[in-house]
Formats: structure tokens, C-alpha cells, sequence
């Protein structure tokens, strides 16, 4: 089975940078998604990594160490907008589970002025 | 980038009654669509993926023939929560992946649908 955990609520200031851990515990995955959450709304499609290392999008980031069972999300120059909630995800091998996501517990991001 | 919608987006009803939630990719084919369960400030859950033209798959704990879902087309599935109680109440999104193949295909979220049994 899959299992991610993330910090429960995070809180940064206006033009910061904000570091989101994502930690799992898995049998094996394609790969890694970020998604955001407003209030109330859909989730959207932030970052994905298939491999480790690296991805960068903007103003934000993504990183996966296989090795480590570890990936985080990075947001740099932080605006109020961003304030919501942050989920990792992970893709379940494709042989048995159809391309499905697993989501994290998620992080609620407040932003402050 | 692709859209879904979901209807309706909110919808209270009565103990006992049955509910329909459609949801449709707008502007590409869905042959997957996956159904989520939300409850305030907690993670979505998947309840169910839905192909179309076949039956839908379940996951563990999720009653079937409580939440029946439909894919008659490739831009549509429906999920409807029969004989709905109280703890039924919740946030219910759908999600849609366009096409088959590749480790990873991007989901495209619908808007939810804000369910409240009296």
C-alpha cells in the first residue's frame, strides 16, 4: 500500500521562500505530483516527478529522492494567493491500478502580509 | 488546459433520498475518471475509477452498490449516492485522464459537488 505524510499547516510571509516535505511509505509509484488546493475549490496540477531530482515550474519547485522516500515542494517568492493547501500524490504502479492517485493528508499554507 | 465540470455544485437533500452527480470533460475524451470523497480539512479519497465501457473498480471500504457510478461516454460518468444519511455529507470531486498510455497522464479536476443530507 501507499502512505504519504506531510506537516499538517505551515506558515510563511509575503516574499518568502516555504519548503513543503512530502515523506511516503510505498510498494512503488510512477512518480510524484504536487496539487493545490483553495478553499472550497479543484484541485490543480502544480509539479510532477517521474525521476529524482529537480523540477522547476516558475515560482515553484519540486524535488523526489527515491532513495530517501522523500520529495518536497518549493515555493519561492511567496504571494497571498498562494495561501491554501498543498497535497503530494503518488501514482501507483499502472499494472494493477489504472493510472489512479493517492494524496497525502495535505498541508495547509497560510501567508502572511 | 483540459476542463471538467461538475453538477450539481451544491445540493441538499432529504434522509434517504438518492442523489446524481454527473461529471464531464468538456473538451477532451475521459477514458478514465476517477471519483473522490472530501471531508473539511482532510485529504480527498479516492472512492472509485471509472472506465468507460466497463465496470467500475472500487477501492476498499467503498460500497458499491451505495455509490453506483456510470461511464456511458467518454465525456461523462455519474456518481449516485443511493438511499444518502447524514455521514454522507461531503465534498465529492471527480477527476478525468485523458487517454491510456505513459507512467503518467495528468488528472484535470472537476469542481466538486457540495452534498449536505438533512
Amino acid at each position: 500500500g501507499q502512505s504519504l505524510e506531510q506537516p499538517s499547516e505551515v506558515t510563511a510571509v509575503e516574499g518568502a521562500i516555504v519548503q513543503i516535505n512530502c515523506t511516503y511509505q510505498t510498494s512503488g509509484f510512477y512518480g510524484l505530483s504536487w496539487y493545490q488546493q483553495h478553499d472550497g475549490g479543484a484541485p490543480t496540477f502544480l509539479s510532477y516527478n517521474g525521476l529524482d531530482g529537480l523540477e522547476e515550474t516558475g515560482r515553484f519547485s519540486s524535488f523526489l529522492s527515491r532513495s530517501d522516500s522523500y520529495g518536497y515542494l518549493l515555493l519561492q517568492e511567496l504571494q497571498m494567493k498562494d495561501s491554501a493547501s498543498y497535497f503530494c500524490a503518488v501514482s501507483p504502479p499502472r499494472s494493477n491500478q489504472g493510472g489512479k492517485l493517492i494524496f497525502g493528508q495535505g498541508t495547509e499554507l497560510s501567508v502572511k502580509p | 488546459g483540459a476542463v471538467v465540470s461538475q453538477h450539481p455544485s451544491r445540493v441538499i437533500c432529504k434522509s434517504g433520498t438518492s442523489v446524481k452527480i454527473e461529471c464531464r470533460s468538456l473538451d477532451f475524451q475521459a477514458t478514465t475518471m476517477f471519483w473522490y470523497r472530501q471531508f473539511p480539512k482532510q485529504s480527498l479519497m479516492l472512492m472509485a475509477t471509472s472506465n468507460e465501457g466497463s465496470k467500475a473498480t472500487y477501492e476498499q471500504g467503498v460500497e458499491k452498490d451505495k455509490f453506483l457510478i456510470n461511464h456511458a461516454s467518454l465525456t461523462l460518468s455519474t456518481l449516485t449516492v443511493t438511499s444518502a444519511h447524514p455521514e454522507d455529507s461531503s465534498f465529492y470531486i471527480c477527476s478525468a485522464r485523458e487517454g491510456r498510455g505513459g507512467p503518467f497522464n495528468e488528472q484535470f479536476f472537476g469542481p466538486g459537488t457540495r452534498l449536505t443530507v438533512l
